[in-house]
Order: C-alpha cells, then structure tokens, then sequence
C-alpha cells in the first residue's frame, strides 16, 4: 500500500458526460501528479500541483481540468467525455524534501470506461 | 526532449535466476533521476528503485540494483533469484529536474517468470 488513495476504483459512464476522479496524497505530501495510461499512448503525465497550485502541465486535453484542496487532495475532472478517453488514471504524490529525489508514488488508480 | 526507450517488449526468466532489463534515456539536462516501477497485473504502480544522475554508485534496494551507466545513458534493472511473483510489466521512467517533477515513462517491458 503505497498511502495513496483514489476514488473510485471503477467507472463506467457514457460519451459526452462529465465525471471526478478524487486523489488523496500520502500523508505530508504536497505534491499531487496525474498521469493517463492508455494502450495506445503509454504513460503519460497530464498535470502536477504543489501545495494547492498548479506547478507542471503536460499533454492535458481542454476538457480535462484539475484543481487541489487546500487539504491538498486533489481532483481530476473529465467532461464531454470521449471513447479515447478510456484509460487508468493514476494519481501519485510526492515529498520535496523526500533524499530519494522526489519519489513518485502511485495510488491504486481508476479504470474509466466510455461507452 | 526526453525519451525512455526500453527495446524489450517482453523476457522470460527460469524461477531463481537474475534477469536484466534495459532502459536508455535521453536528456540534456545534467540533473535528473531514474526510476523503476513494477505494475502487476491487478494494475498497481509500485516503486521499486531511484537513481540520481550525481550518485556516484549504483542503487541497489534488496533483490533490485540498478546499473547505471551515465556516459552510455542507460539504466539497466538487474533483478536477483527471480521469484513467480516478480512476473508483471517493467517500467522505466525520468525526471529531468530542471524541467520539473513530471515522470516521463517508457513502453515497458513483460517479464514471465517460468518455475
């Protein structure tokens, strides 16, 4: 159990709706990364925060946005939702201060499928 | 830009033996990491070894050491007395520092396990 919690761990919705994943970071952690695990594209990084901001962006189509709470866990939200958009999306955080260089680890992940 | 190549899509290694995978990068940025995850088949991301580009030794965390070669750019993952539950996909990823904390990832690599 890396600490890192996300919810839910299934979704299923259809095209055009609009869903939330949630991400919970390890204890202590200000940084939240999302990635997107496609069989086509691989991993790929979508967007970091830090500390509530937004620190990094990646290949995030518009209609994804995230946001992290002052509580600093963090949402992803997916709209006008498209068949290519079937993927795991994984949520992982991390401790600046961590001496193994900001070690990235994973929560469990959500498998969202567009029907 | 960065790149992770890993050229082994899938390897087969008899119970108890050690087993090597293969990952190159690309970077210029001077500081960076390497990093391996291990994902199961359940789907989990789970770290398994850091290296940093200043580490003068190679990592090394229980039965993973990693072989890090700077002038070569490769970052090769030497797993020791193979067990069953070692089979799963093998990913090597980078962070380049000054562009970031974003974890750029390769295609993976299948290891099977056989008894």
């Amino acid at each position: 159990d890396s600490g890192v919690t996300q919810t839910p761990k299934h979704l299923i919705t259809a095209t055009g709706q609009r869903v939330t994943l949630r991400c919970s970071p390890r204890s202590g952690d200000l940084s939240v990364y999302w990635y997107q695990q496609s069989l086509d594209q691989g991993l790929q990084f979508l967007i970091q925060y830090y500390n509530g901001e937004e620190r990094a962006k990646g290949n995030i189509l518009e209609r994804f946005s995230a946001q992290q709470f002052p509580d600093l866990h963090s949402e992803l939200n997916l709209s006008s939702l498209e068949l290519g958009d079937s993927a795991l999306y994984f949520c992982a955080s991390s401790d600046a201060s961590s001496p193994s260089g900001d070690t990235q680890y994973f929560g469990p992940g959500t498998r969202l499928t567009v029907l | 830009a960065q790149k992770i190549t890993q050229t082994q899509p899938g390897m087969f290694v008899q119970e108890k033996e050690a087993v090597t995978l293969d990952c190159t990068y690309d970077t210029s940025d001077p500081s960076y990491g390497l990093f391996w995850y291990k994902q199961p088949s359940s789907g989990e991301m789970i770290f398994l070894i850091y290296q940093g580009s200043y580490d003068q030794q190679n990592a090394t965390e229980g039965r993973y050491s990693l072989n890090f070669q700077k002038a070569r750019k490769s970052a090769n993952l030497v797993i020791s007395a193979s067990q069953l539950g070692d089979s799963a996909m093998y990913f090597c990823a980078q962070v380049s520092y000054n562009q970031g904390g974003k974890l750029i990832f390769g295609q993976g690599t299948e290891l099977s396990v056989k008894p």
